[in-house]
């Protein structure tokens, strides 16, 4: 079973404010990803990282940032949210390795509202 | 990474099998097909995967076409809880995961 976390689950929250959602992986995976996908919609890539101190952007621009300062660890950061934020954001790691396969594990997503 | 060619739903009767078809003809010798299901709401789900060989698990069955440019996903004995939609994906057994998931299949189980 995937150990991958987020937190908060739900957030609701005013224009203008800083938010950061977390996303932590207990199973010492070096690459994490988050996705965006709006309800019924595709998932769309916004952030990637392969290991610590790598962060690259994804397929869909996106205003936040990221950071990978330890292994585990993986949070998303939007400094002046705004209500086209409004999203489900999804955390996901993979192992990449040849003989154990590269399996993307998910996370149970954050569901952010911008009022 | 290849790109998959999915049908955007299907229906499928409570117990019987369900035959989701996924097209991916510009496979490279050395991807894997992958497949995910997203129950509303959740984070996709790893189903199977495999490389040309048919592959079973307790979840799903997965054959791959000897040329390996299409593949089907079989859920044996489909159940309500089986109503998602349905990730064809191909990428490679290393390295990192950019791959585009695309619309899947919705495929809807009625009772």
């Amino acid at each position: 079973e995937a150990d991958i976390y987020q937190t908060p689950r739900y957030l609701v929250i005013g224009t203008g404010k800083k938010i950061t959602l977390e996303c932590s992986q207990t199973m010492g995976h070096d690459k994490m990803y988050w996705y965006q996908q709006d309800p019924g919609m595709e998932l769309h890539l916004i952030h990637y990282s392969y290991g610590v101190n790598s962060t690259e952007k994804g397929d869909l621009s996106s205003e936040s940032t990221v950071s990978r300062i330890r292994t585990e660890h993986f949070p998303l950061t939007l400094e002046s949210a705004r209500p086209s934020h409004t999203s489900q954001y999804l955390c996901a790691s993979s192992e990449g390795n040849r003989g154990r396969g590269n399996t993307i594990y998910f996370g149970e997503g954050s569901w952010l509202t911008v009022v | 990474d290849a790109k998959t060619t999915q049908p955007p739903s299907m229906d499928c009767a409570e117990g019987r099998a369900a035959n989701l078809p996924c097209n991916h003809s510009t496979i490279s010798g050395n991807e894997y097909v992958y497949w995910y299901r997203q129950i509303h709401s959740q984070g996709p789900q790893y189903i199977i995967h495999g490389l040309k060989n048919n592959e079973t698990n307790e979840m799903a069955s997965l054959i791959i076409t000897e040329d390996r440019k299409s593949s089907t996903l079989i859920l044996p004995h489909a159940t309500l809880r089986d109503t998602a939609v349905y990730y064809c994906i191909v990428h490679l057994n290393t390295g990192g995961f950019k791959t585009i998931f695309g619309a899947g299949t919705r495929l809807f189980v009625k009772a």
